[in-house]
């Protein structure tokens, strides 16, 4: 079973366009974040929930919108795709947000053109 | 939020007990030391927490000096399996949680 899943696992698509990326998890966990990882493996955290509501929200530019309709799911939207935007995007999660072990998915690589 | 410095690379051979340190200066009386292991194509995995002193559960030994300003992944042992990228975070638990990840270190296991 899957703990913390991602669909897709690859997205290509032109600069300009509007993409979401979900993540699911099935642990029962309050908390849960997203991560943005460049060519260089830097591993940077964007946002963060905790039971629907935004507890992280790191300097990124408006164009991302996170979305969590309830706790197991956390969704992340990007308007207007900039070719700088190309990275992997990890979902992960965690019991709360006290709680310091996080389960990552298994990432979503995004290629702008 | 302490920023963490680690080396980018190292290599071992199989057998041996490999020792990753990273450097967190400006750690924070709350900040905790978590390490990650992260495989091509996979995300991150949690390996060890701590906080001060040593810790030790099945896959590795954690070990944070009394200033705490820097802290060491043990792997005792490692195997071609453990060829992997590991994280150094500093996480400030509480209401205003924050999370820093280091760049990385690139381990490599030769046989």
């Amino acid at each position: 079973d899957t703990a913390v899943s991602q669909t897709p696992k690859y997205l290509v698509t032109q600069m300009g366009n509007d993409k979401s990326i979900k993540c699911e998890q099935n642990l029962g966990h309050d908390t849960m974040y997203w991560y943005k990882q460049d060519s260089k493996k830097f591993l940077k955290i964007m946002f963060s929930y905790n039971n629907k509501e935004l507890i992280i929200n790191e300097t990124v530019p408006n164009r991302f919108s996170p979305k969590s309709p309830d706790k197991a799911h956390l969704n992340l939207h990007i308007n207007s795709l900039e070719l700088g935007d190309s990275a992997v995007y990890f979902c992960a999660s965690s019991q709360n947000y006290r709680d310091n072990e996080q389960f990552f998915g298994p990432g979503t690589r995004l290629t702008v053109l | 939020l302490a920023k963490t410095t680690q080396p980018i690379s190292m290599d071992s051979y199989e057998g041996q007990e490999v020792n990753i340190t990273c450097s967190h200066n400006n750690i924070a009386t709350n900040d905790y030391i978590t390490w990650y292991q992260q495989f091509p194509s996979q995300g991150p995995r949690f390996i060890i927490q701590g906080y001060k002193t040593k810790v030790t559960n099945e896959v590795a030994s954690l070990f944070i000096p009394a200033d705490r300003k820097s802290s060491t992944l043990s792997l005792p042992r490692v195997s071609l399996s453990d060829t992997a990228v590991y994280y150094c975070l500093v996480e400030r638990s509480g209401s205003a949680r924050q999370l820093t990840f280091g760049s990385g270190t690139q381990l490599t296991v030769l046989p």
